[in-house]
């Protein structure tokens, strides 16, 4: 198993630029979600999905769009990318617990994304 | 407010000595915890995680949680530090916010060991 793979690994962009951060996942999980990671913020939810045709908000969604057609991917869009979009990237899946929500998270390695 | 927090950016701990991690939370209901860890340029890793039972969790490479519920806490612990465990240590919580459940991340804590 690839496990959750994510492309490219490092993008720059300038400000207004527009493009979509690929995830795939091989495992069948039902639970997909989008992190950025910022200095001294930890992980901040920005979408995810708990089945394919599904998706939802999480903490930080505006400039961000979603899709989720298939189990397997779950892309990540920036509409009209702005400095403040500059970050790490991290793509997630899980199961879903018995008693509800994700389990443990597997994480893809990252995309570095620098606007200009 | 549903948060988790990490009070500690940095700990510092010298190998072969004990190690804490700590990490407090704050939700409604019942809370599930996790523990991640992050290797340089790497994406985070499961370490172990509370749903129920017992209040000490065991994980991998050693590591192991005690969940204090009159404490709010879920503190990681190590008998016995390598320098291999420096890295940037996560705390989660899964809360539920607008009807379904989401993982909140604290901001992380560096820990350096030293030889």
């Amino acid at each position: 198993n690839a496990g959750v793979t994510q492309t490219p690994k490092f993008q720059v962009l300038k400000t207004g630029q527009s493009m979509t951060l690929q995830c795939a996942q091989d495992m069948n999980h039902e639970y997909m979600s989008w992190y950025r990671q910022d200095p001294g913020m930890g992980l901040r939810l920005i979408h995810y999905s708990v089945g394919a045709g599904i998706t939802d908000q999480g903490e930080v969604p505006n400039g961000y769009n979603v899709s989720r057609s298939t189990t397997e991917d779950f892309p990540l869009r920036l509409l009209s990318a702005a400095p403040s979009q500059t970050s790490v990237y991290f793509c997630a899946s899980s199961y879903f617990e018995l008693a509800g929500g994700p389990g443990e998270q597997f994480f893809g390695p990252g995309t570095r994304l620098t606007v200009l | 407010a549903q948060s988790v927090a990490q009070p500690e950016d940095q700990v510092n701990v010298a190998e072969g000595n004990p190690l804490t991690v700590k990490c407090t939370y704050s939700v409604s209901g019942n809370p599930y915890l996790f523990w991640y860890v992050q290797y340089p340029n790497r994406g985070l890793q499961f370490l172990l995680k509370y749903i129920t039972g017992d209040n000490l969790v065991k994980g991998s490479y050693g590591f192991e949680a005690e969940f204090n519920k009159s404490q709010t806490s879920f503190h990681l612990k190590k008998p016995s530090a390598l320098v291999s465990d420096s890295a940037l240590y996560f705390c989660a919580v899964r809360v539920l916010m607008d009807s379904s459940y989401k993982l909140i991340f604290g901001s992380g804590t560096r820990l350096l060991v030293r030889p």
